[in-house]
């Protein structure tokens, strides 16, 4: 059973423009999500998080978005970069489970 | 560089054999983490320890084991194994904290033949 699921396995986009990386999740105890940038033969490294008591948490470039009805978050990324290019995986974590639950993952291309 | 060390960075070795799997968590950090990533699956979480305790626990295999030791360091133990088995094994670390960011290291590729 897929608690976080990314139904999209890549994702090519150009330079400059907006990437948009989607995740859906099942269970309703989650309450904290998180993305995570993985690039080939490193592990990955974490990129930003949400609370359930937010809909909306900026970084930089970096903006994630939680839809709580909908059962579903985004990253979004402006204007992507050609080092954006890697594999981004969800999670997303209920309390006092102190696990993550991750997603399959999207492959993210940006194009010069 | 995460500051999290897993050796060896490959493993070769063949069905119904044991292997172990050695992690050392970033300096200060007490909880330790052990994923699995298949082919075309995302990062299955297997076990959590937080110093010396399991506190945690995934999908883990009852052929599958961990532990980690007074020095902080994790293990992580595989036997019988499957061909099936053959994956990327990460491990992390994190203070410990229930929303804790997780320090992930750069992975043993197993590949069971």
């Amino acid at each position: 059973d897929q608690q976080v699921k990314q139904n999209s396995p890549s994702l090519s986009v150009q330079e400059g423009r907006i990437s948009i990386l989607n995740c859906d999740y099942t269970n309703s105890m989650f309450d904290y999500f998180l993305w995570y940038k993985k690039y080939p033969a490193e592990g990955p490294t974490f990129l930003i998080s949400i609370s359930s008591i937010k809909d909306k948490n900026e970084d930089g470039r970096f903006t994630v978005f939680l839809n709580k009805s909908a059962k579903h978050l985004s990253l979004h990324i402006v204007p992507s970069q050609p080092g954006d290019s890697a594999v981004y995986f969800c999670a997303a974590s209920a309390p006092g489970t102190y696990k993550y639950i991750f997603g399959t993952g999207t492959r993210l291309k940006v194009l010069a | 560089d995460s500051g999290v060390t897993q050796t060896p960075k490959h493993l070769i070795t063949a069905t119904g054999q044991r292997v172990t799997l050695r992690c050392s968590p970033r300096s200060g950090d007490l909880s330790v983490y052990w994923y699995q990533q298949s082919l075309d699956q995302g990062l299955q979480f297997l076990i959590q320890y937080y110093n010396g305790e399991e506190r945690a626990k995934g999908n883990i295999l009852e052929r599958f084991s961990a532990q980690q030791f007074p020095d902080l360091h994790s293990e992580l133990n595989l036997s019988s194994l499957e061909l099936g088995d053959s994956a990327l094994y990460f491990c992390a670390s994190s203070t410990g904290g229930d929303r804790a960011e997780q320090y992930f290291g750069p992975g043993t590729r197993l590949t069971v033949t």
